[in-house]
């Protein structure tokens, strides 16, 4: 089983729609959760961090879910900057490190 | 802001060549890693390193190995190149020590280089 699995898509949402994306995890104990923004033949990049209260940034609202293991992150008012593969990260008790979920591709289409 | 530099964007090696990709950050981090990324697959972990001298396998160390001589540089090293290690590579840094919290701030990565073997 996976560490953490996201649906690859692909979504097409015209601008202006809201889209939300989830991932789950497998390990109860995970401690840290993350979005990062990868652009076509870029590297990721940081999108932003998942706390357990949930967390917001303009656009953007990322939730966690403990008991069910999934964190979820929404878009809103999505423009056609947005268009890019989101990864959901997750980082595990022990260790410093990081598993990826294989990414979610969206197009924000005019 | 954490720079991570990766000294090729893209190379073409011949089957059976050693292959060194290097991996430097400026922001004395404790922690570097190297990851292949492929389409369908998602970013796989190859090895990383907590420490100078120090490093340990990821989940596919096989056909790779790695130097960390000094704290900023982590080399990626193809022993014999083969076909099937045609991948983009990743490096990334991350603040903190291994078991503690500072995993919160996630990882900075390299701009990554795309690797042909023929």
């Amino acid at each position: 089983r996976k560490e953490v699995e996201q649906d690859p898509g692909p979504f097409n949402v015209p601008e202006g729609a809201t889209v939300a994306f989830n991932c789950t995890y497998s390990n109860s104990a995970s401690q840290s959760f993350f979005w990062y923004r990868q652009d076509c033949r870029k590297e990721p990049k940081l999108l932003m961090s998942v706390y357990s209260s949930g967390n917001e940034d303009g656009r953007f609202t990322a939730q966690l879910n403990r008991a069910s293991q999934y964190i979820s992150l929404l878009i809103r008012d999505s423009k056609l900057s947005d268009s890019a593969t989101y990864l959901c990260v997750v980082n595990m008790v022990t260790g410093n490190q990081f598993y990826f979920g294989t990414g979610t591709s969206l197009t924000v289409i005019p | 802001d954490v720079k991570v530099t990766q000294s090729s964007r893209y190379l073409v090696k011949r089957t059976g060549e050693k292959v060194f990709l290097e991996c430097v950050q400026d922001m004395d981090h404790e922690n570097m890693f190297w990851y292949r990324q492929d389409p369908g697959l998602g970013l796989r972990l190859i090895y990383f390193s907590y420490d100078v001298k120090m490093k340990e396998k990821g989940d596919i160390p096989e056909g790779y190995s790695v130097s960390r001589e000094k704290k900023e540089r982590f080399s990626l090293i193809l022993e014999s190149a083969s076909t099937n290690q045609t991948s983009m590579y990743l490096c990334a840094s991350s603040l903190g020590r291994k078991g503690t919290a500072a995993s919160q701030y996630g990882y900075t990565f390299g701009s990554g280089t795309r690797l042909t073997v023929v």
